[in-house]
């Protein structure tokens, strides 16, 4: 089993919705949570980045940590053509700070 | 001036051939690594280093080996060349916390 499991997707919503992306995890000792974001061809950049619980807002965006679940979330609002792109998270602990990745999630907001 | 600058952006190569990918970064920063990815498999750590004098294996080393010039250049080759090592190769770059690395336009490299 993987250390952190993404749903690859795609995943394709129409334009204006609301969109989920998700990862779980396994190891207790993650305090770091990131959201990265990838355009064709591109390499990753991060959209988010939050430590230990909790919410974080920037924007139409909204990441969610639930360490209990060990669940993380990335949500996006009135979603746009534009944010048609791979999502990856990635999480650390403290210990190392060795930056472990989910697969990444291809999301396609149709107009 | 794009943070970080991976060459070439494409190469085709046949099995068995030597092959170097490099990276240089403008941010400063002491970290530096090199990443594979594949469909379906998200990113993959290849090789790292800490600093110049500091350099570790990732998950996936066998069949890579790596050079730090010096804190800005980190090269990655290939010493002979398989198929299976077609992908899209990532350099990146962090602080030491890793709260954001920053990355390459990528490589992709495809072996024939």
């Amino acid at each position: 089993q993987k250390e952190v499991e993404q749903d690859p997707g795609p995943l394709s919503v129409p334009e204006g919705a609301i969109v989920s992306l998700n990862c779980t995890y396994s190891n207790s000792a993650f305090q770091y949570f990131m959201w990265y974001r990838q355009y064709s061809r591109k390499g990753p950049e991060l959209l988010m980045y939050t430590y230990s619980s909790g919410n974080k807002e920037d924007g139409r965006f909204t990441a969610q940590v639930d360490k209990s679940s060990k669940y993380i979330s990335l949500f996006i609002r009135d979603s746009q053509p534009s944010d048609s792109a791979t999502y990856l998270c990635a999480m650390s602990a403290t210990s190392n700070y060795q930056l472990i990745w989910g697969a990444g999630t291809k999301l396609i907001i149709k107009p | 001036d794009a943070d970080v600058t991976q060459t070439p952006r494409n190469r085709i190569t046949k099995t068995g051939k030597r092959i170097m990918l490099e990276c240089s970064q403008t941010k400063g920063h002491d970290r530096m690594y090199w990443y594979r990815q594949d469909p379906g498999l998200g990113l993959r750590l290849i090789y790292y280093s800490f600093d110049v004098k500091d350099i570790n294996k990732g998950e996936i080393s066998d069949g890579y080996s790596v050079s730090r010039q010096a804190q800005a250049k980190f090269s990655l080759s290939l010493e002979s060349a398989i198929p299976n090592q077609t992908a899209l190769y990532f350099c990146a770059t962090s602080d030491p916390r890793q709260t954001e690395a920053f990355f390459g336009q990528g490589t992709r490299l495809t072996v024939v």
